[in-house]
C-alpha cells in the first residue's frame, strides 16, 4: 500500500481562495518533506524543503507568504496556497524521507500522488 | 545552473521491443540517481536506483547504466509492455544526505503500442 498519503488529490476552488493540502507518512517517520510543483507535460520542480519542528526552506523564486508550509509532527506536512489565483493552477506533489537517512524500502524518498489544484 | 535532463521528449516503441530511455546531467557531484516513473494523475514511481560506485545495475526487466565520464544515465526496459506507458524521469542527488533534495531532469513520454 501507499507509504505517503496526500490529500485532497483534487480541488477545484475559486481565485482569492486558501487551499491546505496534506502530505501524510503512513508507514515510517519523516523528518524531511519536500513539495514539488509540476505544470502540465513538464517536469517536477522543487518549491521547498519542509523539516520537522523549524521552518521550511524555500527555492529562490518560490514566494514564502504565498505557499505556507507547516511541518508540525513527523508524519505531517501541509502546504497552504494563500489567496490563490488561477496561475497557481498545477499538481502539487509532496515527498517523504525516512529520519533514518537510510531510506524506507531502500527508496530515498516516497512520494504521494498529488493534488490537482484549478483555480477558476 | 546544474540540472538533469533528457534527450528526447518522447519515444514510440512497439509492445515486446526494448527500450532505452536517456539522461545526461551536468553535476560532477551528484553521486546518487533514481529512475522514476510518472503515470498520468499520479505521483512517481520508483524504478531503481544507481550509485557513482557502479557502471550498471539491473532489476526486473530493467537495468539502469550510468557513464561518469560523459556524465550520461539510460535505462533500458526490456519486452516494453502497454503498461509501460508513462513518463519518466531520471533523478540525481547531488548530495545522498538526509534532508537533500532530488533534482529532476525534464521526462521523456514512452508510448507502447500493441
Amino acid at each position: 500500500g501507499a507509504v505517503v498519503s496526500q490529500h485532497p488529490s483534487r480541488v477545484i476552488c475559486k481565485s482569492g481562495t486558501s487551499v491546505k493540502i496534506e502530505c501524510r507518512s503512513l508507514d515510517f517517520q519523516a523528518t524531511t518533506m519536500f513539495w514539488y510543483r509540476q505544470f502540465p507535460k513538464q517536469s517536477l520542480m522543487l518549491m521547498a524543503t519542509s523539516n520537522e519542528g523549524s521552518k521550511a526552506t524555500y527555492e529562490q523564486g518560490v514566494e514564502k507568504d504565498k505557499f505556507l508550509i507547516n511541518h508540525a509532527s513527523l508524519t505531517l506536512s501541509t502546504l497552504t496556497v494563500t489567496s490563490a489565483h488561477p496561475e497557481d493552477s498545477s499538481f502539487y506533489i509532496c515527498s517523504a524521507r525516512d529520519r533514518t537517512g537510510k531510506g524506507y524500502s531502500n527508496q530515498p524518498q516516497h512520494f504521494g500522488d498529488g493534488t490537482r489544484l484549478s483555480i477558476l | 545552473g546544474e540540472s538533469v535532463g533528457l534527450h528526447l521528449p518522447t519515444l514510440s516503441v512497439q509492445e515486446g521491443d526494448n527500450s532505452i530511455i536517456n539522461c545526461a546531467y551536468s553535476n560532477s557531484a551528484s553521486d546518487y540517481f533514481i529512475w522514476y516513473k510518472q503515470e498520468s494523475g499520479k505521483g512517481p514511481q520508483f524504478i531503481i536506483d544507481i550509485r557513482s560506485n557502479m557502471d550498471k545495475r539491473q532489476g526486473q526487466r530493467v537495468t539502469v547504466l550510468l557513464n561518469k565520464t560523459v556524465k550520461h544515465l539510460s535505462l533500458q526496459i526490456a519486452a516494453t509492455q502497454p503498461g509501460d506507458s508513462a513518463v519518466y524521469f531520471c533523478a540525481e542527488n547531488p548530495r545522498r544526505q538526509a534532508g537533500t533534495a532530488l533534482i529532476f531532469g525534464k521526462g521523456t513520454t514512452l508510448s507502447v503500442s500493441s
